[in-house]
């Protein structure tokens, strides 16, 4: 099964609007991490931001939030106030606490288009 | 601070032939990953080097495949006879694993394309 499911391979936003990336997960770990990276076309993935299963509050960072709402095992990404520069492809990925690695598993991503 | 330098950035070769890819972690991470991503896919780890010592290589394709990291710092990436289906790009990623998130940051990536 996958651990990380994305099922939107592709979001159009318009610039300055709030998009929500979707991201379900699959774990009978209790604790574990959750990764948001984003992936421009130059490459390079740049880390955005990281939600433990165990915070109680929704992480935020900057114009990014995580959406984490551990009963139905989401972990979807809002970016607010969109900029022609957040076009790019979008991975939410896990890490499992019970491997005792810091291995990460990726979803496919989805890729998002900001239209000015 | 410096991020995760990869070298090169794009390679063609024809099939058959060895290639290597290099690969310099931010400075202190003491673990260093090698991750395969296929076109329209999330990353696959190769392998995780905590320090020197390949801790987890078990999706690397031994036959074809190999790796190392001496003095637990830079690594090298090697395929040898390199295959069609190779054409990927491998990403480098580090992480320094003294608790915490643990976060890994990784490199531009080196874009291959096997003829």
């Amino acid at each position: 099964a996958q651990k990380i499911t994305q099922t939107q391979p592709g979001m159009f936003v318009q610039e300055k609007e709030a998009v929500t990336l979707d991201c379900t997960y699959d774990t009978s770990d209790q604790s574990y991490g959750l990764f948001w990276y984003k992936q421009p076309s130059s490459g390079e993935m740049i880390f955005l931001i990281y939600q433990g299963s165990y915070d109680e509050q929704n992480a935020t960072e900057g114009r990014y939030s995580l959406n984490f709402q551990k009963a139905r095992k989401s972990a979807n990404l809002v970016i607010s106030a969109s900029q022609l520069g957040d076009s790019a492809m979008y991975f939410c990925a896990m890490r499992e606490a019970q491997t005792g690695a810091n291995n990460l598993f990726f979803g496919t991503g989805t890729r998002l288009t900001v239209i000015p | 601070e410096a991020g995760v330098v990869q070298s090169p950035r794009y390679k063609i070769i024809e099939k058959k032939q060895p290639v290597a890819f290099w690969c310099n972690p931010i400075s202190g991470h003491n673990t260093l990953y090698w991750y395969l991503q296929n076109l329209g896919q999330g990353p696959e780890l190769l392998i995780r080097y905590e320090n020197e010592e390949a801790v987890d290589d078990s999706q690397l394709p031994k036959d074809r495949f190999s790796a190392e990291r001496l003095k637990g710092v830079d690594s090298t990436l090697k395929i040898q006879p390199a295959e069609l289906g190779d054409s990927a790009v491998y990403l480098c990623a580090s992480s320094l694993d003294r608790g915490g998130v643990k976060t890994q940051y990784f490199g531009p990536g080196t874009r291959l394309l096997v003829l």
